[in-house]
Order: C-alpha cells, then structure tokens, then sequence
C-alpha cells in the first residue's frame, strides 16, 4: 500500500528565512507524480507545486522548489525568503495511479507558522 | 470565475436529518473527487467518478451517496446524519485519472 509520511507536525520560521518540510513515500511504482499542496486558515487546498517521477530536475516555483531524491523515496519542499502569508499546513500527496488507485495520498501534514 | 464551488460552505445539522452538499467544476476536467478531512486534519479520499463513472469508492458507509449528473458536477448526499460525520469535505477535480487536483473551498459539516 502507498504511503506517504510527514515527519514534522510543526515548524516555525522566522520572516524572510528559508525553511525545508520533509516527506517520504513508499510506493511500487515507477512512474507517479508528487505534489506539495498548502492549506492555510481559509481553508483552501492550494497546489504549490508538482514533480514527475520520471523528471530528475528538480520543480522549482518562484520560492518554493523542491529537493527530489527517488531513491531515497524523499521530497522535501524548501521554502525561502518565508513571508508571513506562507503560514499554514503543508500537505505532500502522492499519485501512483499506475497502480490502478486513481487517487491521491496524502502525509498527515505540517503546520508551518512564519514568525514576523 | 471560481474553478471548483461547493455550496454550502457550512453545514450545521441534527443528528438522524440527510443532506446534500453540490459541486461544480468549470475548467473542463472529466475526473472529480470527494475527500473528508477530520479534525486532525487528515484527508482521504471517499469517491472518485470520471466521466460520470464511479472508479474509486473506499471503505465508506453506504449512507453516503455520490452523483454525478453530468461530468461537471458531483454531489454528495448523506442520509441519517451521525456525529461521526462531522468533518470537512472537499471536492476536488482533475483532468484524466492522474495529475493534479484542484480542490474546491470544502464544506464544513457540524453534526449535533
């Protein structure tokens, strides 16, 4: 079974440092996708950010890039220059569909708060 | 020009009374999603229909029914509500059976 596993239930940064989230998964795949989505207090599941499996360059979106090790089955997300409306919870979710599970699974989450 | 609505966004019922919650989509995906978040925060997919056809249905009471009537829209009704259902639940959307997935605002189900 896939699973997906986010070691730090909370963190905290201060404003305009660079801050990293941990996620490991376990799947059986070789080909999937993994995505880092953000929900801050409204609510709203935001997409961060995405990174297929079969690419070895690592995803970067303006402050937000990811360090994507498949051997090791690691993806963290680094977060630089943090600003304050980056707080939130930080969901990795992981997309194997090749095993016919059509769904996302997602890690437990972790609750960044950025000190200003 | 929202990407994916629920409506209602908040949901405060008794216990035993059913209700639906609605979701549309209008960025063309044919893949929608139903997920629950408790109170720790933890999401897990419930349904997922593509193309109007149920493809994932977990571990879910059967007090719970999806519908799609077309492939923009997939609702959510539940009958005999229990306290255990209070929860937050999110409809989400995506364009095939993989990639990624746009979530709607979710709604937030109070059961008392």
């Amino acid at each position: 079974a896939q699973t997906v596993t986010q070691s730090q239930p909370e963190m905290s940064v201060q404003e305009a440092e660079t801050v990293t989230l941990s996620c490991t998964y376990d799947t059986s795949e070789n080909n999937y996708y993994l995505f880092w989505y953000k929900q801050p207090p409204s609510r709203q599941m935001i997409l961060v950010i995405r990174q297929e499996a079969y690419k070895q360059q690592n995803a970067t979106e303006n402050r937000f890039s990811v360090n994507f090790q498949k051997a090791a089955k690691s993806f963290s997300l680094k977060i630089s220059d943090s600003q304050l409306g980056d707080t939130a919870m930080y969901f990795c979710a992981l997309d194997d569909s090749g095993a016919g599970s059509y769904q996302l699974t997602f890690g437990k989450g972790t609750k960044l708060s950025v000190i200003p | 020009d929202t990407a994916v609505s629920q409506t209602p966004k908040y949901l405060v019922t008794q216990m035993g009374n059913d209700k639906s919650i609605k979701c549309e989509q209008n960025l063309g995906h044919d893949t929608m999603y139903w997920y629950k978040q408790d109170s720790k925060k933890f999401l897990k997919i419930m349904f997922s229909y593509n193309n109007k056809e149920l493809i994932i249905n977990e571990t879910v009471p059967n007090r719970f029914s999806p519908k799609s009537p077309d492939k923009a829209h997939l609702n959510l009704h539940i009958n005999s509500l229990e306290l255990g259902d209070s929860a937050v639940y999110f409809c989400a959307s995506s364009l095939g059976l993989r990639g990624e997935q746009y979530f709607g605002p979710g709604t937030r189900l109070t059961v008392t």
